[in-house]
């Protein structure tokens, strides 16, 4: 049973404009998330996070939102970059605290 | 800056043999973790540690054991490697708080 979804296996966006990749949730208690930036033959980047306490969190041109009632989030890229085109595993902490779980992850493609 | 080492970028064995994939860390990090990505199904966990000698099963640990002798290095032991074993390993750690930083992998090929 997957905890973390990520429904769009793949995202094609013109450079300049806002990507935005959707992450989905079923456990009410994961109360961190996180969203990794993986380029080929690499391992995964940590990017940015967001805490259950809040709904909003930006990094430059990275922004996570958090919906807890929707069990949604979602990262905005504006704006999207060709060096953006990589893997999005959106991750959340488990109960325990101990290890992510991840989704399977969104292929984000910026063409110029 | 957090570095996660591994000790093979590509490795190709044959299906039986015993292979030793080995990750080092050089920020004192607790907790250490291995995970396959396969396309389609995102990383997977197969075993973390969180202390010396110490470690728990992830969610695919079939096939897979670990070792952690030192604090800095966790390794990760395929006793009869198969093909459905052929994947990118990846190594990663965790301080304090909860990011993980990765290793660059190792694309393991079984034939």
């Amino acid at each position: 049973d997957q905890q973390v979804k990520q429904n769009s296996p793949s995202l094609s966006v013109q450079e300049g404009r806002i990507s935005i990749l959707n992450c989905d949730y079923t456990n009410s208690m994961f109360d961190y998330f996180l969203w990794y930036k993986k380029y080929p033959a690499e391992g995964p980047t940590f990017l940015i996070s967001i805490s259950s306490i809040k709904d909003k969190n930006e990094d430059g041109r990275f922004t996570v939102f958090l919906n807890k009632s929707a069990k949604h989030l979602s990262l905005h890229i504006v704006p999207s970059q060709p060096g953006d085109s990589a893997v999005y595993f959106c991750a959340a902490i488990n109960q325990a605290g101990t290890a992510l779980i991840f989704g399977k992850g969104t292929t984000l493609s910026v063409s110029s | 800056d957090v570095k996660v080492t591994q000790s093979s970028r590509y490795l190709v064995k044959r299906t039986g043999e015993k292979v030793f994939l080995e990750c080092v860390q050089d920020m004192d990090h607790e907790n250490m973790f291995w995970y396959r990505q396969d396309p389609g199904l995102g990383l997977r966990l197969i075993y973390f540690s969180y202390d010396v000698k110490m470690k728990e099963k992830g969610d695919i640990p079939e096939g897979y054991s670990v070792s952690r002798e030192k604090k800095e290095r966790f390794s990760l032991i395929l006793e009869s490697a198969s093909t459905n074993q052929t994947s990118m390993y990846l190594c990663a750690t965790r301080g304090p708080s909860y990011e993980q930083y990765f290793g660059p992998g190792t694309r393991l090929t079984v034939t």
